[in-house]
C-alpha cells in the first residue's frame, strides 16, 4: 500500500500570504496525485489532478508540481475561504490512499 | 448539473447490517466509475472501494476483509454500499464519488455527495 506524508500537519498563515503544502509518497506514483480541499462540515472538493492540472472552477492561485513521491501544492495568496483541510490522494496503485491532511489555519 | 445523494446511514448495533444508497442524476451514471469513501469523526478520509461503469471492475481496501460489497444499478443510477459485521471502528460518514474520465484527463472523486453518517454502538 502506499503510504502518503503530508506535511506540514498544521500550517498558520494570514491572508495574502503564499502556502506551501507537501506530499510524500513511500515510492514513485508518477503524475497520479490529487489534491483535494474540505471544510468543516462539508464534503472535499477536487482542486487538483494529475499533479498540477486544475479541476473545473478551481481558481489560479492553486497550483500543483512534482512528479515521482514528492509533491506540493501552492496557494499564491490566500483568500478566507481557502482555510481549510487539503488531502492528496494517489491513483497511481490499488488500494487508492490518501495523506493523512494538512489543516490549513488563519494565523 | 451533477447530483450525488446517499442514504441509509443510521444507529446499528456492533455485529449488524446496513445498506447505504447513491442517487445519482445529472449525468450519464452508467458511464461514470464510482467510488466509497468515509470519514470517521475528526479523521481524515479513507477510500473504501470502487466499481467501474459497467460495474465489472470492482477493487475494495484490504482492511474491509470483504465485509463491505459495492454494486450499482445504472437502470436505478444508483450506488450501494452493503455493509457486514459492522463495527464501531466502521462509524463514519460515508461519502459516494464519482470518478471523470471523460476526455479531459482522469479525474478522481470530482463530484461527491454530502454524505450518510453511520454510527456503530449499542
Amino acid at each position: 500500500e502506499i503510504v502518503l506524508t503530508q506535511s506540514p500537519a498544521t500550517l498558520s498563515l494570514s491572508p495574502g500570504e503564499r502556502a506551501t503544502l507537501s506530499c510524500r509518497a513511500s515510492q514513485s506514483i508518477s503524475s497520479y496525485l490529487a489534491w483535494y480541499h474540505q471544510k468543516p462540515g462539508q464534503a472535499p472538493r477536487l482542486l487538483i489532478y494529475d499533479a498540477s492540472s486544475r479541476a473545473t472552477g478551481v481558481p489560479a492561485r492553486f497550483s500543483g508540481s512534482g512528479s515521482g513521491t514528492d509533491f506540493t501544492l501552492t496557494i499564491s495568496s490566500l483568500e478566507p475561504e481557502d482555510f481549510a483541510f487539503y488531502y492528496c490522494q494517489q491513483r497511481n496503485y490499488w488500494p487508492r490512499t490518501f495523506g493523512q491532511g494538512t489543516k490549513l489555519e488563519i494565523k | 448539473e451533477v447530483q450525488l445523494v446517499e442514504s441509509g446511514g443510521g444507529l446499528v448495533q456492533p455485529g449488524g447490517s446496513l445498506r447505504l444508497s447513491c442517487a445519482a442524476s445529472g449525468f450519464t451514471f452508467s458511464v461514470y466509475d464510482m467510488n466509497w469513501v468515509r470519514q470517521a469523526p475528526g479523521k481524515g478520509l479513507e477510500w473504501l472501494s470502487y466499481i467501474s461503469g459497467s460495474g465489472r471492475t470492482i477493487y475494495s481496501a484490504d482492511s474491509l476483509k470483504g465485509r463491505f460489497i459495492i454494486s450499482r444499478d445504472n437502470a436505478k443510477n444508483s450506488l450501494y454500499l452493503q455493509m457486514h459485521s459492522l463495527r464501531a471502528e466502521d462509524t463514519a460518514i460515508y461519502y459516494c464519488a464519482r470518478d471523470n474520465n471523460d476526455g479531459y484527463g482522469y479525474r478522481p472523486f470530482d463530484s461527491w455527495g454530502q454524505g450518510t453518517l453511520v454510527t456503530v454502538s449499542s
